[in-house]
């Protein structure tokens, strides 16, 4: 059964550098069938997806954040990262990692699993 | 694509069906929408994709429907684990993919 587990810092001073590592289980990243994913949702609010990763490298991410963000993987770890750059108070939220299934074209689709999420407080 | 997620708050008794609406600012291509149910502290679990595709061990009582800008999550008989939010979530064309606000579905 494929499992995700988000890890990260907790707290982030504004302004600073945000660094999510998503650790894989039961299955392989190295898949041309799944994408993989970061999502954050802030408390009260509905999910808001940031950048998803393909085994090959190509990334897609949303363009609101996009001049911020980084995704990366780590395939012999089976692991992928985010890093958030010049954080702010808005970036408060759980961020979550998930896979991000791929339709008959490659196209990336709809997310399951996701991982448990994992706080991240921006604050001096 | 803008998605709006309506009522906010459904207060139903269990055994009551549910009917949860989303509705998008633009057509949703090739009715690529699902649904998902999240309970409190726990993340969001997938329920439906495709618009009306069950996911793996996703109970028969839950059921997707619509097209184009207007979709719905059907809940026949609601069971007392079935009180929690629902979203849904648009990943048809470019980016970004893009999520409703919720209905919260609350023991009346």
């Amino acid at each position: 059964q494929l499992q995700l587990q988000e890890s990260g810092p907790g707290r982030v001073k504004p302004s600073e550098t945000m660094s999510l590592t998503c650790t894989v289980s039961g299955g392989s990243i190295n898949s041309a069938s799944y994408y993989w994913g970061w999502i954050r949702q802030s408390p009260g609010k509905g999910p808001e997806w940031i950048a998803s990763i393909y085994f090959n490298g190509k990334t897609y991410s949303n363009p609101s954040l996009q001049s911020r963000v980084a995704i990366s993987t780590d395939l012999s770890k089976n692991k992928f990262f985010l890093k958030l750059r010049s954080v702010t108070a808005a970036d408060t939220a759980v961020y979550y990692c998930a896979r991000h299934v791929v339709d008959a074209y490659g196209d990336p689709n709809y997310f399951d699993p996701w991982g448990q999420g994992t706080l991240v407080t921006v604050s001096s | 694509i803008v998605l709006t997620q309506s009522p906010a708050t459904l207060s139903l008794s269990p055994g009551e069906r549910a009917t949860l609406s989303c509705g998008a600012s633009q057509s949703v291509s090739s009715r690529y929408l699902a649904w998902y149910q999240q309970k409190p502290g726990l993340a969001p679990r997938l329920l439906i994709y495709d618009a009306s595709f069950r996911a793996s061990d996703i109970p028969d009582r839950f059921s997707g429907s619509g097209s184009g800008t207007h979709f719905t999550l059907t809940i026949s008989r609601l069971e007392p684990e079935d009180f929690a939010v629902y979203y849904c979530h648009q990943y048809g064309g470019s980016p970004p993919w893009t999520f409703g606000q919720g209905t919260k579905v609350e023991i009346k």
